[in-house]
């Protein structure tokens, strides 16, 4: 296994309002946790780096009080984007690795539409 | 930081003929190069990694090859089938404090039935 779960898949609300979006392993314990953002054809943007128990290193040019980064268990991250704008929309993925440095697994993606 | 170079970006090949996919990297530092197949609306399924200390790594139809001296590496598919259809990514790992993957721009591969 290596099983990451990551939820809602789809959402399309509103400018203005907060998301947060969940990303879980499943079936194994993850020290580290990743969050990308793509866009369509496109490859993956690293955004951000979290690791359980610490504050996520984000990195350059993404606003870390616009997409608040919290890893608060072993098996959990989650990222609010705070106060969505149409810019905003994009499809996030997050991917979780068992420790720093191993191989990362990836969730599906949530697609994040922002009218 | 890391700059990892893909192509081609579009690859269509005859079901039952080769694929190979190029990468090359430029932080000699880099230790690990995954590979990811990535189909439409879902997010990137590793396929097949490699490590530095290693030059050829092989799962059923699929390889992966890795020169350090020109820092680059190929991902080789045999017997294609329609379901290898998709879009793959090559990325690179740095030993270094950065722990997040610098992934290559993506080929879309096409099998022709």
């Amino acid at each position: 296994g290596a099983v990451v779960s990551q939820h809602p898949s789809w959402v399309i609300c509103k400018s203005g309002t907060s998301v947060k979006i969940e990303c879980r392993s499943l079936d194994f314990q993850a020290t580290t946790m990743f969050w990308y953002r793509q866009f369509p054809k496109q490859s993956l943007m690293l955004m951000a780096t979290s690791n359980e128990g610490s504050k996520a290193t984000y990195e350059q040019g993404v606003e870390k009080d616009k997409f608040l980064i919290n890893h608060a268990s072993l098996t959990l991250s989650t990222l609010t984007v705070t106060s969505a704008h149409p810019e905003d929309s994009s499809f996030y993925i997050c991917s979780a690795s068992r420790e720093a440095r191993q191989p990362q697994h990836f969730g599906d993606g949530t697609r994040l539409s922002i009218l | 930081g890391e700059n990892v170079e893909q192509h081609p970006s579009t690859l269509s090949v005859q079901e039952g003929d080769s694929a190979v996919i190029k990468c090359t990297y430029s932080d000699s530092a880099s230790n690990y190069f995954p590979w990811y197949k990535q189909e439409l609306g879902k997010g990137p399924q590793l396929i097949i990694d490699i490590r530095s200390n290693v030059g050829e790594k092989k799962d059923q139809r699929i390889a992966v090859t890795l020169n350090k001296t020109a820092k680059h590496f190929s991902l080789h598919i045999t017997e294609t089938q329609p379901e290898d259809s998709a879009v793959y990514f090559c990325a690179a790992y740095s030993g270094g404090g950065a722990d997040g993957l610098t992934f290559g721009k993506g080929t879309h591969l096409i099998i022709q039935p």
